[in-house]
């Protein structure tokens, strides 16, 4: 079963333009890690904010984390066209062993 | 630092037909997972290994698919028979195993195709 859902599901934007991606769940979690997948290759981690955590940066992304609406929502600033891919939360949800359970993704394309 | 390796990376079998893939985890790696990716979809976990004992695999398809790691290493998922439904890629992914959090490493993928 998906814990998590992406919203939207598909965002076009033009480079340089700020991408934010949003990700609902349904569960208390551990954490959330946002994944990157281009087209026909693996996932990468992006990053991952703890359960007792509001906000993190890395580089040109910002994770908001708010465990009382269970939502968090991944921000790419100054987008390149290298940031077209699927993007995917994932929650570690409290009680598991660490596995992940992922949403459906946004698939995000930034023209140059 | 090598990464996830996996093989084949495409694999189109018909169906009621067996196919196995390989995967090789990141050296010093204690977990290992298994995912199921539907085209459109979030990838679905199938099972998770701790070196060479199984810690979930409660969304795996037992009637037909298996997997397993030897020597708590190389891993492999086979699925006998195939079904049409079973079109997709699968992942594998790695992990230290350590307290969380811990950091998943994902491998390039096999997609399958069942004709």
């Amino acid at each position: 079963s998906q814990q998590g859902e992406e919203d939207p599901q598909a965002l076009s934007i033009q480079e340089g333009e700020n991408a934010t991606m949003n990700c609902s769940y349904k569960t208390s979690i551990n954490n959330l890690q946002w994944y990157r997948q281009n087209s026909g290759r693996g996932l990468v981690h992006l990053i991952l904010i703890r359960s007792n955590e509001r906000e993190k940066h890395s580089g040109r992304l910002r994770v908001t984390l708010d465990t009382s609406k269970k939502s968090s929502s991944l921000l790419i600033t100054a987008s390149r066209a290298a940031d077209t891919a699927s993007y995917f939360c994932a929650t570690d949800r409290r009680g598991s062993q660490g596995n992940l359970i992922f949403g459906k993704g946004t698939k995000l394309s930034v023209k140059p | 630092e090598a990464g996830v390796a996996q093989s084949p990376r495409y694999k189109i079998i018909e169906k009621r037909q067996s196919v196995a893939f390989w995967c090789n985890p990141i050296s010093g790696h204690a977990t290992l997972y298994w995912y199921q990716q539907i085209l459109g979809q979030g990838p679905k976990l199938l099972i998770q290994f701790q070196n060479n004992g199984v810690v979930d695999d409660s969304q795996l398809p037992k009637d037909r698919f298996s997997a397993e790691r030897l020597k708590g290493v190389d891993s492999t998922l086979k699925i006998q028979p195939a079904k049409l439904e079973d079109s997709a890629v699968y992942l594998c992914a790695s992990s230290l195993g350590i307290a969380p959090p811990d950091t998943q490493y994902f491998g390039p993928g096999t997609r399958l195709t069942v004709l």
